[in-house]
């Protein structure tokens, strides 16, 4: 198992295009949860997808819109691309249901994707 | 609103020494805290969940409701120790995570 996959690695587009980044997750693993890392900061929650549907959202505009697909791969979206948009994006991956009792589910990291935009 | 604050940006250590890496959370409710790590080159990877209590690599973290802090711990810090670390509350499917500390364990 490769464990959470991304691609591109990397990415570098302009001011006001529009990009769609991929994920693929651990092998069993049905939650989607998706991460914007700008230089210096912690992740900062973008959303999650469970069962093809937008389950939680973070405080980002509607520019960033995902996708789950029937095999719990997903996109993520971002329209009208600003500078401000450049950072590491990262996707990871969990078995929804509950451990143990813990209403938590580890997720595990994919290596992310660069985004640059010009 | 939640939110988790690592006010180190940077800890440098020597090996042996005892590490304590500070994290303070703000959430009205029962937080669920963690820590995560990522090694150089290595992606970002649970280290430990205050409710399991466990010790994992030698690190202890307490959860103290009355000063809101999640601090890390480490009596005898090692080289391998360096890496960034994340603190991070978990509230229904969302993650907050701090802005992460750079420990670094000079020989």
């Amino acid at each position: 198992d490769a464990g959470v996959t991304q691609s591109p690695t990397h990415l570098i587009k302009t001011r006001g295009q529009q990009v769609t980044l991929r994920c693929s997750p651990k092998s069993g693993h049905d939650t989607v949860s998706w991460y914007q890392q700008a230089l210096g900061q912690g992740p900062q929650f973008i959303f999650q997808y469970y069962e093809e549907e937008e389950r939680q959202r973070g405080n980002f505009p509607d520019r960033f819109s995902g996708h789950q697909f029937p095999n719990y791969s997903s996109e993520l979206n971002v329209n009208a691309l600003l500078l401000g948009d450049s950072a590491l994006y990262l996707c990871a991956s969990s078995l929804e249901g509950t451990a143990r009792g813990y209403s938590y589910n580890e997720q595990f990291f994919g290596p992310g994707t660069r985004l640059t935009v010009l | 609103a939640q939110r988790v604050t690592q006010p180190e940006k940077l800890l440098s250590v020597f090996k042996g020494a005892p590490v304590e890496l500070k994290c303070n959370y703000s959430y009205s409710g029962s937080p669920e805290l963690f820590w995560y790590v990522q090694y150089s080159r290595q992606r970002l990877q649970l280290l430990l969940r205050h409710i399991s209590r466990e010790s994992i690599k030698g690190f202890t973290a307490d959860l103290n409701k009355g000063e809101t802090s999640f601090h890390l711990k480490k009596p005898f810090a090692q080289e391998e120790d360096s890496a960034m670390y994340y603190c991070a509350l978990y509230n229904f499917n969302k993650f907050y995570f701090g802005s992460g500390t750079k420990l670094n364990v000079k020989p």
